[in-house]
């Protein structure tokens, strides 16, 4: 069965660093992978999504870069703000599917 | 408004109760699903519907039981639960199952 793994449970980082957050999967390749933002006691908010044919994908302060080979997304915060903690989840999904796989997520915390 | 609406927010139940989950989406989207979410685990996929038939049921135990009377609504009822089903219930929407989930807040389930 597909596995998915971010990096770690929680990373932390200095306000206006970069945040650099991992997703690494296992056997099959997804047709596109997202990235989606959750709050306590919220629900998830979607923030990009990339495809297999694509390297990079950019939206302000985010950068998602995709490598099928490595079976790995990056994810990037740049210029970080307290604002942007929370947990970041990554996703997967295939197009002969109706379901997209979840990674347990990693929370982010961002200090002044 | 927001896009995708559940109640109730927060459900206390004994393990005899029959209670119902409800969520509504005013997105005009053609899929739902059903999440669940427990501490430190993925969000694992329930139930998704399309078009209101019924598409995935991921080994679900038969005390969770799903109904989408038509593409806005989405139903989870619930009876003689386990304590260990204690966790956060989240409905999502999708057009088509080729992009962005949006999420409800989610409703909060403890099984006493």
């Amino acid at each position: 069965s597909q596995k998915i793994e971010q990096n770690s449970e929680a990373l932390n980082i200095q306000e206006g660093k970069t945040a650099t957050l991992t997703c690494n999967y296992t056997n099959y390749s997804p047709a596109y992978l997202q990235w989606y933002r959750q709050d306590p006691g919220r629900g998830p908010v979607f923030l990009l999504l990339i495809r297999e044919n694509e390297k990079e994908k950019r939206k302000e302060r985010l950068k998602v870069t995709f490598d099928t080979t490595l079976k790995q997304s990056l994810f990037h915060i740049t210029a970080s703000q307290p604002a942007d903690s929370a947990t970041y989840l990554c996703a997967l999904g295939y197009s002969s599917a109706s379901k997209i796989i979840f990674g347990s997520g990693t929370r982010l915390s961002i200090r002044p | 408004e927001t896009g995708v609406t559940q109640t109730p927010r927060h459900l206390v139940m004994g393990m005899t109760n029959k209670k119902s989950l409800k969520c509504e989406q005013h997105l005009g989207h053609n899929a739902m699903y059903w999440y669940k979410q427990s501490a430190k685990k993925p969000l694992e996929l329930m139930f998704v519907y399309s078009l209101e038939e019924r598409v995935e049921n991921n080994s679900v135990p038969s005390r969770f039981s799903p109904e989408c009377p038509n593409s806005s609504h989405l139903f989870l009822h619930l009876h003689t639960l386990q304590p260990e089903d204690s966790a956060l219930y989240l409905c999502a929407s999708s057009q088509d199952h080729t992009g962005e989930l949006f999420f409800g807040e989610g409703s909060r389930l403890t099984v006493l």
